[in-house]
């Protein structure tokens, strides 16, 4: 049962361009959504969060939007520098259980 | 300032025999987290500690798989008997506070990579 899905395995952009990594979920009782970043044979790392009751989180050159409604959230990254090549998790954290569920990542590759 | 710190970051073990991972968490962290990543896919939750307590444990297999967050010292996966399906990517995380767990994410190992022979 996979509640966070990352439908894009992969994602290739120009330097300088924008990147859009999109996450879908399905369960209404998360109550905050985490973006991390991966790069080979290291752990994830944290790059941004959003609380269920915003609809929008910038910091620096990475900003997420929500839309509940729709059970979407996507990470902005602009402009697109060939350091952002990594995998991307989507992360969910389902209220009151502090258990986190992640989607499978989304692979980017930010061409110069 | 010392992050999570997972070890060993390689481990190679044959059939049938028993693998120890361990983790030890951030400083100040109480919460700690495992997660399996077979190739090709996004990390799976096993199991959620707190010292001393094993939370939730939904994501763990219910054979040969365990978990332990001991008062003093590391925490623990423990796989007896191991098989080929077995081989991953094993990740430790742990957090601070559950109040504050969306401001304060959790903070990841580098992982464990386990090859079963």
């Amino acid at each position: 049962d996979q509640q966070v899905k990352q439908n894009s395995p992969s994602l290739s952009v120009q330097e300088g361009r924008i990147s859009i990594l999109n996450c879908d979920y399905t369960n209404s009782m998360f109550d905050y959504f985490l973006w991390y970043k991966k790069y080979p044979a290291e752990g994830p790392t944290f790059l941004i969060s959003i609380s269920s009751i915003k609809d929008k989180n910038e910091d620096g050159r990475f900003t997420v939007f929500l839309n509940k409604s729709a059970k979407h959230l996507s990470l902005h990254i602009v402009p697109s520098q060939p350091g952002d090549s990594a995998v991307y998790f989507c992360a969910a954290r389902l209220y009151n259980f502090n258990k986190f569920y992640f989607g499978s990542g989304t692979k980017l590759n930010v061409k110069p | 300032n010392a992050g999570v710190m997972q070890n060993p970051r390689h481990l190679v073990r044959r059939r049938g025999q028993e693998a120890r991972l361990r983790c030890s968490p951030m400083k100040g962290h109480s919460h700690v987290y495992w997660y399996r990543q077979l190739p090709e896919e996004g990390l799976k939750f096993m199991v959620y500690l707190q010292k001393e307590n094993i939370i939730d444990e939904s994501g763990m297999p219910k054979e040969r798989f365990s978990a332990e967050f001991p008062k003093e010292g590391p925490s623990i996966l423990r796989i007896q008997q191991v098989v080929r399906g077995d081989s991953a990517a094993y990740f430790c995380a742990s957090s601070f506070l559950r109040e504050t767990a969306g401001n304060q994410p959790q903070h990841f190992g580098d992982g464990t990579r386990l090859s079963i022979l």
